[in-house]
């Protein structure tokens, strides 16, 4: 079946650095999703990708999808401790499949204060 | 939050004994998804509906069932529970600008002894 990666598994950072997490298909994707979860809370849903090369930003967070929509990044610039939990990445394929997500197993992200 | 509630959201439970997990949603979303989330595996897709009366398995769908009776509930069944079952649930709809983007309930903690 399809599958998203997703690395890393883990991430620990000091609080201010950056953070970065990477998601990668063997297959091209119709769009791209990033949800967060907080320690004990459910997944939410932050940004959706749609476009080939396509580049967001929310403040600190940016979020890249690639040329070959196959591939897409999350990157947290100077960390805070608010941004701990796990982050996922989820992607739609198109077809059939296009009412499901497929999620990337997350990256956990820790921030020393 | 999308209107979701989940209940119970807590559970504790024998093997071998039968457990219903609720899923409500008060905005008349179409789709409706029960997923599980364990340690090292994300978010699994568990079956999802795409209407009243249709439902359809996703990838770890085996000693699990569904029913969706009304638009706004979907409920999950497990025949006889398992300690592999052991898990957190999550529902979610489909909403959004593009009708791809998922929003989670709060989740049940389910433990199998």
């Amino acid at each position: 079946g399809q599958q998203v990666m997703q690395i890393p598994q883990y991430q620990h950072v000091q609080e201010g650095e950056d953070f970065t997490t990477y998601c990668n298909s063997s297959t091209t994707l119709s769009n791209i999703q990033w949800y967060k979860q907080r320690p004990g809370g459910h997944p939410v849903f932050l940004i959706q990708l749609v476009k080939s090369g396509e580049v967001k930003k929310q403040k600190r967070l940016t979020f890249q999808f690639g040329e070959a929509k196959k591939n897409s990044s999350l990157h947290i610039t100077a960390t805070q401790t608010t941004d701990v939990g796990t982050y996922f990445c989820a992607g739609v394929y198109s077809g059939a499949g296009s009412y499901q997500l497929t999620f990337g197993k997350g990256t956990k992200l820790s921030v020393i204060p | 939050d999308a209107g979701i509630t989940q209940s119970p959201r807590h559970k504790v439970t024998e093997t071998g004994t039968p457990v219903t997990l609720r899923c409500h949603q008060t905005e008349n979303h179409r789709y409706m998804y029960w997923y599980r989330q364990d340690p090292g595996h994300g978010l699994r897709l568990i079956h999802y509906s795409y209407g009243v009366k249709d439902t359809d398995k996703g990838e770890v769908s085996d000693g699990y069932s569904v029913s969706r009776s009304k638009t706004e509930d979907f409920l999950l069944t497990l025949e006889s529970a398992t300690s592999s079952q052991t898990s957190v649930y999550f529902c979610a709809i489909k909403a959004g600008a593009w009708g791809e983007t998922q929003y989670f309930g709060p989740g049940t903690r389910l433990l199998v002894l």
